[in-house]
């Protein structure tokens, strides 16, 4: 069974210019998180969607951040403009049924701003 | 004072030793109680759930949770290289999962 897909796997990019990261939950999976890893801070979930409605957005860092979801099939993480201390792991789960099911996630996005 | 608390290692226990991991917690408004495995560059896998105090047991693994206390443990008995990863710990409260930095853990075979 395919797993949450995630791309690009590696990103560099240099600060100021727009990054997009992408995410294909699990197929019949309706909640769909966005997080993001560093050492210092650890595992910080951004956003969740559920049926494709932005449900919790309350750790979205700031404007530059935006997250959607067209279907439930498609997840998009946007970073404009992007700064140095953006980079991180950005990780994409998905779940049936919200974050009380187990959540499983892609394998990540390895983000460097330069 | 967060909400989840884990000491981040590293870890290092010779093979065959138990190994007990604990995190902290401040929020009795948690509900469930989860440990999840994440090896070097992949993404966390979930290993254990659990939503009541006691004991829960799978295999070499047993979560414990003590709500009176805000502690929960996951104990790795007969332990193997293959358990050399990052383990975190993480907390259900409002239908949103709160993660521990987890701990790193290394099995010196």
């Amino acid at each position: 069974d395919a797993g949450v897909i995630q791309s690009p796997r590696h990103e560099v990019t240099e600060m100021g210019q727009e990054v997009t990261l992408r995410c294909k939950p699990i197929s019949g999976h309706n909640s769909l998180f966005w997080y993001r890893q560093t050492m210092m801070r650890g595992l910080e979930l951004l956003i969740y969607f559920n049926n494709n409605v932005p449900i919790d957005d309350s750790g979205m860092p700031e404007d530059r951040f935006s997250a959607k979801m067209p279907n439930a099939s498609f997840s998009t993480l946007k970073i404009q403009p992007s700064e140095p201390r953006d980079s991180a792991v950005y990780f994409c789960a998905s779940s049936l049924q919200g974050a009380r099911n187990t959540i499983y996630f892609g394998e990540g996005s390895w983000l460097t701003v330069v | 004072q967060k909400e989840v608390e884990q000491d981040p290692g590293p870890l290092s226990v010779p093979e065959g030793a138990i190994v007990s991991l604990n995190c902290t917690y401040s929020n009795s408004a948690f509900q469930y109680f989860m440990w999840y495995r994440q090896y070097s560059r992949k993404g966390p896998e979930l290993l254990m759930y659990t939503y009541s105090s006691g004991n829960k047991e799978d295999g070499r693994f047993t979560a414990q949770v003590d709500k009176s206390s805000k502690y929960i443990s996951l104990f790795i008995r007969d332990s193997q290289p293959s358990d050399s990863a990052t383990y975190l710990c993480a907390m259900n409260r409002d239908d949103k999962i709160i993660f521990g930095k987890g701990t790193r853990l290394h099995i010196l075979p």
